[in-house]
């Protein structure tokens, strides 16, 4: 089956940059996905990676290697308001490119003043 | 806003009854993805509906089943309830034509079983 790893915990300070690991186990990998869901709150889409390489949003960037199976996501110049929980995701490779996506059990960001 | 719609947003009942969730796409979008998420734990996939058809099954129990309509709305429907159903349930959805690795979350239904 389908596997992802992520720490459950991450403490940082504010203005500092933290890295969220993922490392996978998967067949028919189409790319890994993040997304950030405050609590309560609704996933929200961060970023897709579907070759190796890095990735830039803003304040967010996401790194792929897809010959370790590994990711992650970096955040700098933490906020307050980044304290969340942060997914990886796959494809289900049974439901090929349009597939359902295969969560990670996510891990919990806590940014201190 | 996502654009994914979901209904009603807080739910309470007993156990043993019968519930139903609403679900509507984003505009235009195909795919309809149903997802679970109990207390601190990640989102499990339930069930996936693509164009009216059944798609793709994750652990779903034989109390839960879904549907998608013509209008590509959809519904979960949740039987004979027991405590550990207490969950979020989200639905969420995508165009069903490009792989971006993007799907639109609605706000989720919180289902508490008493």
């Amino acid at each position: 089956g389908q596997s992802l790893e992520q720490p459950s915990e991450v403490t940082a300070v504010e203005g500092a940059i933290v890295q969220i690991n993922c490392t996978y186990q998967t067949s028919g990998f189409y790319g890994l996905s993040w997304y950030q869901q405050h609590d309560g709150g609704a996933p929200t889409f961060l970023s897709y990676n579907a070759l190796d390489g890095l990735e830039e949003t803003g304040r967010f960037s996401s790194f792929l290697s897809r010959s370790d199976s590994y990711g992650y996501l970096l955040l700098q110049e933490l906020q307050m308001k980044d304290s969340a929980s942060y997914f990886c995701a796959v494809r289900d490779r049974n439901g090929g490119s349009q597939g359902n996506l295969i969560f990670g059990k996510g891990t919990k960001l806590s940014v201190k003043p | 806003d996502s654009g994914v719609t979901q209904t009603p947003k807080h739910l309470i009942t007993a156990t043993g009854q019968r519930v139903t969730l609403r679900c509507s796409p984003r505009s235009g979008d195909l795919s309809v993805y149903w997802y679970q998420q109990s207390l601190d734990q990640g989102l499990q996939f339930l069930i996936q509906y693509y164009n009216g058809e059944e798609r793709a099954k994750g652990n779903i129990l034989e109390r839960f089943s879904a549907q998608q309509f013509p209008d590509l709305h959809s519904e979960l429907n949740l039987s004979s309830l027991e405590l550990g159903d207490s969950a979020l349930y989200f639905c969420a959805s995508s165009s069903g034509v490009a792989n971006t690795g993007e799907l639109f979350f609605g706000e989720g239904s919180r289902l508490t079983v008493l």
